[in-house]
């Protein structure tokens, strides 16, 4: 199976604030990467597909990269609206698997 | 708009099975395959299996096998995961979530399913 790594595990930031989350998949997966975000007490929901694009009506100020075997998201300016879990999940062969999360909070 | 409308959340007896529910709207069912997805704070996303509605054809994580059956009823475009055997490590929130078209991402998510076990 292959493993998605992410980083750091929690995260503390101000508003307008730029925040990135990295993850880190154990083999090669192209450009098969999605990052999800989970409000609290609210299911998952589909942000950014394909290592960079993003889903329908998610803000400008989300964007995500690849370097290698790593993919970032970022965050341009950090909004109230963005608190939440950010999970990456890789869809280049199964079983589909997710990473470990990312609670980001206000500072 | 697409919806996915989950059951309600289910308390039930170890050993026992539960049958929960995903009712799909907003989108023609058959065109789309639906996910299950297990939700637990030790384990965090874990992807159970798919479903292709149109041709009734199912695949599992390995992890699941023997654990989750995956059904759906065209003629109510509803999607159903029967979990048998029930311990405590089946506690859990599940999801149903519809594949995406040409890809294997998880584009809308039903609201989520609480399935407490317990005696």
């Amino acid at each position: 199976d292959i493993q998605m790594t992410q980083s750091p595990a929690s995260l503390s930031a101000s508003l307008e604030e730029i925040v990135t989350i990295t993850c880190q998949a154990s083999q090669n997966i192209g450009n098969w990467l999605a990052w999800y975000q989970q409000k609290p007490g609210k299911s998952p929901q589909l942000l950014i597909y394909g290592t960079t694009s993003l889903a329908d009506g998610v803000p400008s100020r989300f964007s995500g990269s690849r370097s290698g075997t790593q993919y970032s998201l970022k965050i341009s300016r950090l909004q109230v609206e963005d608190i939440g879990i950010y999970y990456c999940q890789q869809a280049s062969s199964t079983p589909w698997t997710f990473g470990g999360g990312t609670k980001l909070e206000l500072k | 708009e697409v919806k996915l409308q989950q059951s309600g959340d289910e308390l039930v007896r170890p050993g026992a099975s539960v049958k929960i529910s995903c009712k799909a709207s907003g989108y023609t069912f058959t065109n789309y395959a639906m996910y299950w997805v297990k939700q637990s704070p030790g384990q965090g996303l874990e992807w159970i299996g798919t479903i292709i509605p149109l041709i009734d054809t199912t695949s599992y994580n390995q992890k699941f096998k023997g654990k989750a059956t995956l059904t759906a009823d065209k003629s109510s475009n509803t999607a159903y995961m029967e979990l048998s055997r029930l311990t405590s490590e089946d506690s859990a929130v599940y999801y149903c979530a519809r594949k995406g078209l040409a890809n294997n991402y998880f584009d809308y998510w039903g609201q989520g399913v609480m399935v407490t076990v317990s005696s």
